[in-house]
């Protein structure tokens, strides 16, 4: 089946230490994204990439890094300087039709 | 810049009634996507329903419906025969056809079903 995965599913990290979020697709889309959603909040975004080896900013880069180096993978890093990283991702990639396909996310909570 | 306002932050309606989730929007481009999300308690969000700008008939899948109000930068979801699992957040989106980067999602609406 066609789809976006992430995982992991929940993830928990200590303060100051860099996490990578996974986020693969095999639907053949190019463009890919990152979403971060806050409790009660809609979904805001992190960073986008249209094609592979190209990504650009979102409203809220700041303290994340992505890389996109294949076509099918998309992954997001929180680094230590994300002054507050506990929340809920979601990778989307979209369509030749424009429309978004979403992963299930990822819960991350850091102590 | 694109906006899309969501003014309802919760909703309620009886199970087997119809309701309608608002949404407004801001754009100077004149081909644009709109979309509605569905995002149940697990999170994952679903694509409801989707709307080409260029369009005048209205979007529907089963139950969802949408009224298109292009003058008005209006984008209501109606969702008739309300059933229990319709309870979830709703996210409306706008995204630009002239650039796969500019896709906007409005603060959301809660609908909660009551039996």
């Amino acid at each position: 089946d066609g789809g976006i995965t992430q995982s992991p599913k929940y993830l928990f990290r200590k303060e100051g230490q860099n996490v990578t979020l996974s986020c693969e697709q095999n639907l053949n889309h190019d463009a890919m994204y990152w979403y971060r959603q806050d409790p009660g909040q809609g979904l805001r975004l992190i960073y986008y990439s249209q094609i592979v080896n190209d990504f650009q900013k979102g409203d809220i880069a700041e303290g994340y890094s992505v890389s996109r180096e294949k076509k099918e993978s998309f992954p997001l890093t929180v680094t230590s300087a994300q002054k507050n990283p506990t929340a809920f991702y979601l990778c989307a990639s979209t369509s030749g039709s424009g429309e978004q396909y979403f992963g299930p996310g990822t819960r991350l909570t850091v102590t | 810049a694109q906006t899309v306002t969501q003014s309802q932050p919760e909703m309620s309606v009886q199970e087997a009634e119809t309701v309608t989730l608002s949404c407004t929007y801001d754009t100077s481009e004149s081909d644009y996507y709109l979309f509605w999300y569905k995002q149940p308690p697990s999170r994952q969000m679903i694509l409801v329903i989707r709307q080409e700008a260029y369009k005048q008939q209205n979007a529907t899948e089963n139950r969802f419906s949408v009224n298109f109000q292009k003058a008005a930068k209006s984008f209501s979801l109606k969702i008739s025969d309300s059933q229990l699992g319709d309870a979830a957040m709703y996210f409306c989106a706008y995204r630009s056809a002239s650039s796969a980067s500019k896709i906007i999602f409005g603060s959301g609406t809660r609908l909660s079903i009551r039996p």
